[in-house]
């Protein structure tokens, strides 16, 4: 089964400075890759997705996020954090060998902008 | 245009008992899925549904079941309610299985607990 990885549990960051999250991944074939975000109390919002083409792939509210094969990397990152970005965000890969759009989520990271 | 909408949006039952989460996809949009989150991790793949039938289960027990009706929309129905069935309860959808896009639209989500 395909899968992905998110190491860290919470990345706090200084309001205004650069904003990273993990993901890894492992796949068989070609991945398919997402990165979801979730505020409290809501449901998950999609912020941008690697099928194919450039790596880096620009997303929703100035975010974008680099497509590393070599290091099986879909890192995603914004050059200036705010703090209306902390929640939790989420990467997730196709997992269905038929093409369906089943996904399989990492466990999330917890962002949280210090004013 | 509407989104992906879910009802109800919080619900409480007891060890034993049935339940019934419902879903209306977007508008044009043909496929269903639904995801389990429980506390502190990320979605788990149930089902997905496309033209009524059934296109991918996960690694849930019979006690889940799903369908999709003529209009798209969807039910999710779980019977004899465990404690551990407490979770988010998650509905996307998508113009289809294998839309070139790929993007799923999550719902605001079901706030089950079992008590």
């Amino acid at each position: 089964a395909q899968s992905v990885a998110q190491p860290e549990d919470q990345v706090n960051v200084a309001e205004g400075n650069p904003l990273t999250v993990k993901c890894t991944y492992s796949v068989s074939g070609n991945p398919y890759l997402f990165w979801y975000v979730q505020y409290p109390n809501r449901g998950l919002q999609f912020l941008l997705k690697y099928i194919t083409g450039d790596n880096l792939v620009k997303g929703s509210y100035g975010f974008e996020a680099e497509f590393n094969k070599s290091q099986t990397s879909f890192h995603l990152k914004k050059p200036s954090a705010l703090v209306s970005d902390s929640a939790l965000y989420f990467c997730a890969v196709r997992d269905d060998i038929y093409g369906n759009n089943r996904l399989a989520f990492g466990k999330g990271n917890q962002v949280v902008v210090i004013p | 245009d509407a989104g992906v909408t879910q009802s109800p949006t919080h619900l409480i039952k007891t060890r034993g008992q049935q339940v019934t989460l419902r879903c209306s996809p977007i508008s044009g949009h043909k496929s269903v899925s639904w995801y389990q989150q429980v506390l502190g991790q990320g979605p788990q793949f149930i089902f997905q549904y496309y033209e009524k039938e059934e296109r991918g289960r996960g690694n849930f027990p019979d006690r889940f079941s799903a369908r999709q009706f003529p209009n798209y929309s969807s039910e999710l129905n779980v019977n004899a309610l465990l404690l551990g069935d407490s979770a988010l309860y998650l509905c996307a959808s998508s113009l289809g299985p294998r839309d070139r896009f790929y993007e799923q639209y999550f719902g605001p989500g079901t706030r089950l607990t079992v008590t």
